[in-house]
């Protein structure tokens, strides 16, 4: 089984900063990667497939990059509604997800 | 629009079995995979199995196979997840996610169906 790990587990950040989510995995999954973002309550969203292609509807301050093994989620200017849970998701063997980081306002 | 609604709260004694739905809207049903994924109380996300709606055929993660049937209904687009033998470790909230034919992230969610598993 790949195993996705996310870091930091939590990451607090003022609103209007930028914020890096990185997520890596034990073996290569090309770019097939995928970010979620989860409120609380909520079910997850996605934001980013194919490592750095943004899902319809999803503002451009939200971007991804890496391939095989290293991963980035990037927020460029935090709003508000931003503060939430993230996952990584790899699809390339199999899925697994990683354990989350979540964004809170410092 | 693309929607996919799930069945209500469960609340199951732990040895017993419960099926939760998920009624597909919006789309081709037979033309996109359907994930099942739980989320366990302030835990993190954990994938259970894929169904290709199209011919029924299913894959389940190693942890809950033999415990776990995914099955579908292509007359009322709705697929079924059913685990049997709850223990209390099974509480979570179960979701539904769609699944592109040539893809494997998810592009829609359900709302979730918790299920709580106490004596």
């Amino acid at each position: 089984e790949i195993v996705m790990t996310q870091s930091p587990a939590t990451l607090s950040v003022s609103p209007g900063e930028r914020a890096t989510l990185s997520c890596r995995a034990s073996q290569s999954v090309s770019s097939n990667l995928a970010w979620y973002q989860q409120k609380p309550g909520q079910a997850p969203r996605l934001l980013i497939y194919g490592a750095s292609t943004r899902a319809t509807g999803i503002p451009a301050r939200f971007s991804g990059s890496g391939s095989g093994t290293e991963f980035t989620l990037t927020i460029s200017s935090l709003q508000s509604e931003d503060f939430a849970v993230y996952y990584c998701q790899q699809y390339n063997n199999w899925y697994t997800f990683g354990q989350g980081t979540k964004l809170e306002i410092k | 629009q693309v929607q996919l609604v799930q069945s209500g709260a469960e609340v199951k004694k732990p040895g017993a079995s419960v099926k939760v739905s998920c009624k597909a809207s919006g789309y081709t049903f037979t033309s996109y995979y359907m994930h099942w994924v739980r989320q366990a109380p302030g835990q993190g996300l954990e994938w259970m199995g894929i169904i290709n709606p199209s011919d029924g055929s299913t894959s389940y993660a190693q942890k809950f196979q033999g415990r776990v049937t995914m099955t579908r209904d292509t007359s009322t687009s709705t697929v079924y997840m059913e685990l049997s033998s709850l223990r209390s470790a099974d509480t979570a909230v179960y979701y539904c996610a769609r699944v592109g034919v040539s893809s494997g992230y998810s592009d829609y969610w359900g709302q979730g169906t918790l299920v709580t598993v106490s004596s």
